[in-house]
């Protein structure tokens, strides 16, 4: 069974500061890392792709990815209220479609 | 950019009805994934398809059927509509080799 952990929060942080979210995931063959953001009754909306190791960056967000430790996390930087939302955490592990965390729920407190 | 695109948005039918869900999706994407979301739940997986053959098969109960047409849209049928399948459901589409998926906005289903 692969699995896809995440804090389900509520994950507060004051405006202007960094969020750190955090996932980790059982297949050790997992090969591509996914965050989606979800505001509440919309769908979810990709924000960011990571297949190798290390950080890759893409404006405010930081992805990093460390598979000896099955670990991915997204950094938020200068946290707006409008990242308010819930971020799933998605594993693409071969031949099976996605695997989704249960999310973490973002609360940025202006 | 075109996206997924979902019909209808909204849908309400009493229990033991049918619905039927539509995806389209972003054009040259070959790949098409169907999910339910509950209230506070993650997407739960139910089909996929791949140049018109079901690819995948999650928790997709017997009572719902689905199938890619060859223009790639989709559509997913339920029948006997129970009040537990009042939820989202989201297409998402892809293309075969990059496993980022891109949802539509989904359906909202109310069942009474």
């Amino acid at each position: 069974q692969k699995e896809v952990e995440q804090n389900s929060g509520p994950l507060s942080v004051p405006e202007g500061a960094i969020a750190s979210l955090n996932c980790t995931y059982s297949d050790r063959g997992s090969q591509s890392f996914f965050w989606y953001r979800q505001y509440s009754g919309k769908s979810p909306e990709l924000i960011m792709s990571i297949y190798s190791n290390g950080d890759k960056e893409d404006g405010r967000f930081t992805a990093q990815l460390n598979k000896a430790s099955q670990y991915v996390s997204l950094l938020i930087r200068d946290s707006q209220p409008s990242d308010s939302a819930t971020y799933l955490c998605a594993v693409y592990s071969g031949n099976t479609p996605l695997v989704f965390g249960k999310g973490t729920r973002l609360s940025v407190i202006a | 950019a075109a996206g997924v695109i979902q019909s209808p948005r909204h849908l309400i039918k009493e229990k033991r009805e049918t619905a039927t869900l539509k995806c389209y999706p972003i054009p040259r994407h070959d790949t098409v994934y169907w999910y339910q979301q509950g209230p506070g739940q993650d997407p739960q997986f139910l089909i996929s398809f791949y140049e018109k053959m079901q690819s995948d098969k999650g928790s997709i109960p017997d009572r719902f059927s689905a199938q890619q047409f060859s223009d790639y849209h989709s559509e997913l049928n339920m029948s006997s509509l129970e009040l537990g399948d009042s939820a989202l459901y989201f297409c998402a589409s892809s293309t075969r080799g990059r496993h980022e998926q891109f949802f539509g906005p989904g359906t909202r289903l109310t069942v009474l």
